[in-house]
């Protein structure tokens, strides 16, 4: 599995972008990007997944370099409930998420 | 409604004693995962099981155990020989082993007194 690097911990205000990043320089050419979040003491939650192209869903952007070696996560109008520990993750097939310590966003009003 | 259960939400066992965590789902997953999550940490993962009365080890499967005897259920027992079973166990169910994108049930936070 390709590692992945995100900052600790990040701040955004209520209604404001908040724009997570990860870097995945080792990534190969078939591995996705997959973003999980997890609201204190509940499972994990999916978000998003992409391989090469920006994805769009209702809840979250996925933009990936053009050299796939990090992409954001964003989340358009943040708020209180977005407020988690986000995981990046790359993978191919069937294989076990590798879940790191993530980036602990914090919205506040 | 369709999803994954887990119960109970809370869990005391006295040290010694065999647990066993319970994991339904009813989405029609093939395949289904235990994960264990300690504070402040990622998840690591038990075991998983691609399909029925199949299921293989995972990074940390030493003093667990499960059974895949049904699709839709899943068990996992924390046995005595587990070292430090106090921690917030998560199972998960992905659609097949083609498909990444796997489902979280609400966890179990067992605590071992």
């Amino acid at each position: 599995d390709a590692k992945t690097t995100q900052p600790p911990s990040m701040d955004c205000a209520e209604g404001r972008a908040a724009n997570l990043p990860c870097n995945h320089s080792t990534i190969s050419g078939n591995e996705y990007v997959y973003w999980y979040r997890q609201i204190h003491s509940q499972g994990p939650q999916y978000i998003i997944h992409g391989l090469k192209n920006n994805e769009t869903n209702e809840m979250a952007s996925l933009i990936i370099t053009e050299d796939r070696k990090s992409s954001t996560l964003i989340l358009p109008h943040a708020t209180l409930r977005d407020t988690a520990v986000y995981y990046c993750i790359v993978r191919v097939g069937f294989q076990k998420l590798v879940f790191g310590t993530g980036t602990r966003l914090l919205v506040s009003p | 409604d369709g999803g994954i259960t887990q119960s109970p939400k809370y869990l005391f066992r006295k040290e010694g004693q065999n647990v066993t965590l319970s994991c339904e789902q009813n989405l029609n997953h093939d395949a289904m995962y235990w994960y264990r999550q300690d504070p402040g940490q990622g998840l690591r993962l038990i075991y998983y099981s691609q399909i029925v009365n199949d299921f293989q080890k995972g990074d940390i499967a030493e003093g667990y155990s499960v059974s895949r005897e049904k699709k839709e259920s899943f068990p996992l027992t924390v046995t005595s020989a587990q070292k430090n079973p106090t921690a917030f166990y998560l199972c998960a169910s992905s659609i097949d082993r083609g498909t990444d994108t796997q489902y979280f049930g609400p966890g179990t936070r067992l605590t071992v007194l």
